[in-house]
């Protein structure tokens, strides 16, 4: 188990580009989140997978960020027609639910997105 | 909506100090209370939770007790460490949904 992976680590882009980030879990666990965490916040929740569903969708998240997780297994976040705004640390977690309950969120390290 | 409030930082301490940070909730409902710490150049790290009133989390020498009546969940330390020097959040979510909400982050400094 080599924890919450999570690529690039760092990405400049210039306004208007699109980006993408990729987020691999834990193996065995189902759910998936990310959050967005600008300099001296905490993080805010952005929207969470069960298995390759998509169960919710902050208000955070524009018409230009979209989520995918396609099997199950790795989530890639867009970004389209990037703005200065877009500018934080975007984070991934994930977690087991299982039948006996839920278990604890892991994050990943989380890719800086610098927008210039 | 439900959130939570920490106290502003930086916390500045000597080693062996006593440190309490302070964290209150709003919430609809009975959450669970996390804390999650985050060193430098890590990511976030699960340092406590409790998930019902009068619950005590505790984990590396780090206690706190879910208090329904005031709505707190402060994290407290007898003894700090150099090592300790990070920033700390209070977290709420609820069974089921499982979706964190953060408090703003307490940066801890720990002098020798």
């Amino acid at each position: 188990d080599t924890g919450v992976s999570q690529d690039p680590r760092h990405k400049i882009t210039k306004r208007g580009q699109n980006v993408t980030f990729r987020c691999d879990p834990i193996s065995e666990h189902n759910r998936l989140y990310w959050y967005r965490q600008t300099l001296g916040q905490g993080p805010e929740f952005l929207t969470y997978f069960q298995n390759e569903a998509q169960l919710e969708k902050s208000r955070l998240l524009s018409d230009r960020f979209s989520a995918e997780r396609p099997k199950g297994s790795f989530s890639t976040l867009e970004i389209q027609r990037t703005e200065q705004g877009d500018s934080a640390m975007y984070l991934c977690a994930s977690s087991l639910v299982a039948r006996g309950g839920a278990y604890e969120q892991y994050f990943g390290p989380g890719t800086r997105l610098t927008v210039t | 909506g439900d959130s939570v409030t920490q106290m502003e930082g930086p916390v500045t301490l000597s080693e062996e100090a006593f440190l309490t940070i302070n964290c209150t909730y709003t919430a609809t409902g009975y959450p669970s209370l996390f804390w999650y710490v985050q060193y430098p150049g890590e990511g976030l790290q699960l340092l406590l939770k409790a998930t019902k009133a009068d619950d005590k989390g505790s984990n590396k020498g780090f206690e706190a007790t879910y208090r329904k009546e005031t709505t707190s969940f402060h994290l407290e330390k007898g003894s700090v460490q150099v090592s300790d020097s990070a920033v700390y959040f209070c977290a709420l979510s609820f069974t089921g949904f499982q979706k964190l909400v953060f408090g703003t982050g307490t940066r801890l400094l720990v002098s020798p």
